[in-house]
């Protein structure tokens, strides 16, 4: 059984630009959430993905958006980039919509210069 | 609205000694509780979780949390504690059907 992967593990752009991050869940998993941790803080929920379709939303614009495929890998993209948005972006993996145990892969470090 | 305070940044303790951090929630009903370890660079383990039943639960590398309703926390703690438990580690709370909601965190300098 594998785990929660991402890609890449480090990128670096450039303010007005725009990113995406990969994600793979883990075996049987349909449900992907997306977290944004700044330095220093804990992770800030983005949004949710179940069964394709965004579920779930936390306080980010709608320049941060998601994709969900049939194999319940994800995306994450980010238009406009903006300083802040550097950060360690975590993708975590559930059996389902309403799981309460998340896996976590080992996050994409943003860095927006 | 639902929140979660981890008072202590940052903890320092000798290798050995025991540790408890403190987690303070904020949730209407019944939350589901966890606590997560986050070494530098790294994602997210969990070390344990509360859904209901015994309030004291056991997780992995011998930590144990305990939920107190009336106090609304949820403490790690961890009677001897090892070199390698230097680390960065949070609380959560998740509230409704999707969203997990994180402490700010606490790191863990063990000393030798």
């Amino acid at each position: 059984e594998t785990g929660v992967t991402q890609s890449p593990t480090h990128l670096i752009k450039t303010r007005g630009q725009q990113v995406t991050l990969r994600c793979s869940s883990q075996s049987g998993h349909n449900t992907v959430s997306w977290y944004q941790q700044a330095l220093g803080q804990g992770p800030q929920f983005i949004f949710q993905y179940y069964r394709e379709e965004e579920n779930g939303r936390g306080n980010f614009p709608p320049r941060f958006s998601g994709l969900q495929f049939p194999n319940y890998s994800s995306e994450l993209n980010v238009n406009a980039l903006e300083l802040d948005d550097s950060a360690l972006y975590l993708c975590a993996s559930s059996l389902q919509t309403g799981g309460w145990e998340q896996y976590f892969g080992p996050g994409t470090r943003l860095t927006v210069t | 609205a639902q929140s979660v305070t981890q008072p202590d940044i940052h903890i320092t303790v000798s290798e050995g000694a025991s540790l408890e951090l403190r987690c303070n929630y904020s949730y209407g009903a019944t939350p589901y509780l966890f606590w997560y370890v986050q070494s530098p660079g790294q994602g997210l383990q969990l070390l344990l979780k509360y859904f209901s039943g015994d309030t004291l639960v056991q997780g992995i590398k011998g930590f144990e949390a305990e939920f107190k309703r009336s106090q609304s926390s949820f403490n790690l703690r961890k009677p001897s504690v090892h070199w390698s438990d230097a680390a960065e580690y949070f609380c959560a709370v998740k509230a409704g059907g999707f969203k997990t909601i994180f402490g700010a965190g606490t790191r863990l300098f063990v000393k030798a």
